[in-house]
């Protein structure tokens, strides 16, 4: 029943490996967001799409690469992991794009882990 | 240079009493202004979301309002409880369709029974 979920919830890996990051959500919203949340907890967008498309694209090491297959997923890949990326990585979504007053729904987050 | 600035860093207050957060922000052009409230170990959910035109927008116990001319919101909550032990996070968005949006660093709240 949960609204914007993400898999896996936690993800420990070794420098260098490439892994993914799955988000879904059920609210038919067209905006999904994904950001990340470091070790000082200060939360930062990375990317954000809108009815698939991109239209936020942060400063973010090309190393990320978000993909949208339709309106209801948007996945995180990150290849050649390094011990910066360890944070917890928030996906989120709404209806429009945060230009406009639209409440933004968050998942539960994935604590990723680069040892 | 868009910047939101929360104060205090963090507070610890005893349950039952108010409290006040503060946002100063200088993002130009201006869209909307967010509180949110994150529990630890989980996603940010979202209290308030207020405009130009809004000066006051209030969510049960939680008020918060907004100073369009002086670029300062406030977030209150009133009759404190220890559930309301959690971050508070203030967000501005510029204007346009893509909205950038600007986080505060979040104060850290600590409600004590």
């Amino acid at each position: 029943d949960t609204a914007v979920s993400q898999t896996p919830k936690y993800l420990v890996t070794q420098m260098g490996n490439d892994k993914s990051i799955k988000c879904e959500q059920n609210l038919g919203h067209d905006t999904m967001y994904w950001y990340k949340q470091d070790s000082k907890k200060f939360l930062k967008i990375m990317f954000s799409y809108n009815n698939k498309e991109l239209i936020i694209n942060e400063t973010v090491p090309n190393r990320f690469s978000p993909k949208s297959p339709d309106k209801a997923h948007l996945n995180l890949h990150i290849n050649s992991l390094e011990l910066g990326d360890s944070a917890v990585y928030f996906c989120a979504s709404s209806w429009g794009t945060s230009g406009f007053p639209y409440e933004q729904y968050f998942g539960p987050g994935t604590r990723l882990t680069v040892t | 240079k868009n910047q939101v600035e929360q104060s205090p860093q963090s507070l610890i207050i005893l349950e039952g009493k108010n409290c006040t957060l503060q946002c100063n922000y200088t993002v130009s052009p201006f869209s909307n202004l967010r509180w949110y409230k994150q529990d630890t170990g989980r996603g940010p959910v979202s209290l308030t979301i207020m405009t130009f035109s809004e000066n006051t927008k209030s969510n049960g116990r939680y008020t918060a309002t907004l100073d369009a001319d002086t670029k300062q919101s406030s977030l209150h909550i009133t009759a404190s409880q220890l559930s309301d032990s959690a971050s508070y996070i203030c967000v501005v968005s510029d204007e346009g369709s893509q909205g950038n949006l600007i986080f505060g660093k979040g104060t850290k709240l600590s409600v004590k029974p």
